[in-house]
Order: structure tokens, then C-alpha cells, then sequence
């Protein structure tokens, strides 16, 4: 398994508040991904990252920024939270292999914005 | 755009009847495919993949065959079993490297 830890797991907010969630890896995958799952949904893409400093938006980037200073961390924040944004936020990493680009997820982080 | 299609549950079966979740997709360029399951309160896991046509990705039971005259990638196992329940996201990835997902599907087997 692909050792990914996600932080907070869970937290709730107020509207307005900035908040940072943060997704740290223990291999040295080039790729690195937010997505939030709501119902319905499935799971869409915020951003995600090919290498450091390297980012580009997916489908839902509106409200959210992302920052990748070190290979192992990357940084989704809401800088200014809206109820809206209240969703689990999955972060996944991509590990190349001759097989194809399979992607390994962690945990996920609820929040709440009130 | 990419995109993936997948019927729509909840999906309720008795234990050891046979599980079918169809899945669909589009695509530019040769996707590679995926199946992720999804238990209750935790993450995605990866359940099976397959990354060219007629490959057959297979794992704990279940099977799903890349056809790619028919733009599927259908999910199916023999024998569920209560411990199946979950949600099940097919997938894609193309040109961007990052999955695609469809809406997902919710498996509940009963006793």
C-alpha cells in the first residue's frame, strides 16, 4: 500500500474561514491529486500536481488553491470556506508502473462548513 | 471530455446471486480502466484494473473485460457475499493522468 496520510480527518468550520488541508506521502510519486466525493457526484477533480511547483485545476477548482513546495506534501486550501464546500476530500497519489497509471487514495477528510 | 457512465443503484442482492454493474465510457486516446471499491467511512481502493482492449482485470472474485467496440468495462462477480456491500466507482484515465470517475454504484447483498 501506498503510505498516504491525510490531515485534519476531520474538521468543521465556519463560513468565511480559511482552511488548509494537507496530504503528505511516504514514496516519491510525481503525481498528487485532490478530489472531493458528494453524493451523486462520484468523485471530482480540484487539482492536482505533476511534480514540485507544478500544479494545473480539474473540473471543480473554483475556491480552492493548491501548493506543492515539497515532493512528499500537498497543500488544498479554501481560502474562504462556503457551505458549498462541505464534502469528503480525497487526496490520491499516482505510482508509474509498466502496467499503466494506477492511482492510490488516502483516507479522506470530512468537512463541515457551518 | 472524458466521462463515465454507470447505472445507477442502489444495487440489492441476495447473497450468492450474480452481480453485474454495468459501466460505460468516453474517451479520447486509449484510457486505461478501472474499478474501485469503496466501504463504508473509508477510502477508494483499488479493485481491478485492465489498461488495453480485451484485457481482463480480475481480483478477489470479481472480473471486468475491456471492450473497447462497445466502450465497456462491466463489473461482474459469480457469487456476491454480505461482506460485497459497498460502493463500487468505475474510472478512467487518459491524457491528464487523473481519474475520471463515474457517479458510482451501491451494492447491498443480504443474507
Amino acid at each position: 500500500d501506498a503510505g498516504i496520510t491525510q490531515s485534519p480527518r476531520h474538521k468543521v468550520t465556519e463560513t468565511g474561514t480559511p482552511v488548509t488541508l494537507r496530504c503528505h506521502q511516504t514514496e516519491n510519486h510525481r503525481y498528487m491529486y485532490w478530489y472531493r466525493q458528494d453524493p451523486g457526484h462520484g468523485l471530482r477533480l480540484i487539482h492536482y500536481s505533476y511534480g514540485v511547483k507544478d500544479t494545473d485545476k480539474g473540473e471543480v477548482s473554483d475556491g480552492y488553491s493548491v501548493s506543492r513546495s515539497k515532493t512528499e506534501d500537498f497543500l488544498l486550501t479554501l481560502e474562504s470556506a462556503t457551505s458549498s464546500q462541505t464534502s469528503v476530500y480525497f487526496c490520491a497519489i499516482s505510482e508509474d508502473g509498466p502496467s499503466g497509471n494506477t492511482i492510490y487514495f488516502g483516507e479522506g477528510s470530512w468537512l463541515t462548513v457551518v | 471530455g472524458d466521462s463515465v457512465t454507470q447505472m445507477e443503484g442502489p444495487v440489492t442482492l441476495s447473497e450468492e446471486a450474480f452481480l453485474t454493474i454495468n459501466c460505460t465510457y468516453t474517451a479520447t486516446g486509449y484510457p486505461s480502466l478501472f474499478w474501485y471499491v469503496q466501504y463504508p467511512g473509508e477510502g477508494l481502493q483499488l479493485l481491478l484494473k485492465a489498461t488495453k482492449a480485451d484485457d481482463k482485470g480480475s481480483n478477489k472474485g470479481f472480473e471486468a473485460t475491456y471492450r473497447k467496440e462497445t466502450t465497456s468495462f462491466h463489473l461482474e462477480k459469480g457469487s456476491v457475499q454480505v461482506s460485497d456491500s459497498a460502493v463500487y466507482f468505475c474510472a478512467l484515465t487518459a491524457s491528464r493522468r487523473a481519474l475520471t470517475f463515474g457517479s458510482g454504484t451501491r451494492l447491498q447483498v443480504q443474507p
